[in-house]
């Protein structure tokens, strides 16, 4: 079975400091990841996705995240942080079940951005 | 705006009552899943309707069922409630049903069970 980890539960950060969110997976197949970002009282929305196109993706509100086959990961990172950027991320897998495929997600990790 | 509507936004009942919620997809998506975020057990599967016909079941009770209509609009119907079904409910929707499309996630249903 496929599933994410995400360490950390909240992460905290200063304004213009590294964004570091964790995420490491289990998978027995190569997976397809995703992060999504859930802002308060709100739906979820995609930052960015892997598909075996590039090991580096480059997603939206200038986060990127590489996915490493040897240390099992797909950390998120973003140069400076925004206060903007404060919210909660989750890390998800592709998971097939049945001829489907549906989002396994992590725990996830809120972000507090320190100004 | 993801183009995915939920209605309605806050819903408030009592125990042992039945909820429906209804779910609008993107313009063009054939795939509708429902997922349930709780504190306790995070954001989980719920159900997968692609085109009219249920595609796959997570962790969905026996109590709850949902049914996807020819305009493929979507709605999960929740029965008996308890006071731990008391969650987020979000509908998502894709174009078809490949490990690597985005769903698109509406703006949820907060069910409160009193």
């Amino acid at each position: 079975a496929q599933s994410v980890t995400q360490l950390g539960s909240h992460v905290s950060v200063s304004e213009g400091a590294l964004v570091l969110l964790r995420c490491n997976y289990s998978s027995s197949v190569p997976p397809y990841l995703f992060w999504y970002v859930q802002y308060p009282n709100q739906g979820l929305q995609l930052l960015l996705k892997y598909t075996s196109a590039a090991t580096l993706v480059k997603g939206i509100n200038g986060f990127e995240a590489e996915f490493k086959k040897s240390e099992t990961s797909f950390h998120l990172t973003k140069p400076s942080a925004h206060m903007s950027d404060a919210a909660e991320y989750f890390c998800a897998v592709s998971l097939s079940g049945a001829g489907s495929y549906q989002l396994t997600f992590g725990k996830g990790t809120k972000l507090s951005v320190i100004p | 705006d993801s183009g995915v509507t939920q209605t309605p936004k806050h819903l408030i009942t009592a125990t042992g009552q039945r909820v429906t919620l209804r779910c609008s997809p993107r313009s063009g998506d054939l795939s509708v899943y429902w997922y349930q975020q709780s504190l306790d057990q995070g954001l989980q599967f719920l159900i997968q309707y692609y085109n009219g016909e249920e595609r796959a079941k997570g962790n969905i009770l026996e109590r709850f069922s949902a049914q996807q209509f020819p305009d493929l609009h979507s709605e999960l119907n929740l029965s008996s409630l308890e006071l731990g079904d008391s969650a987020l409910y979000f509908c998502a929707s894709s174009v078809v049903d490949r490990p690597t499309d985005t769903q698109y996630f509406g703006p949820g249903t907060r069910l409160t069970v009193l």
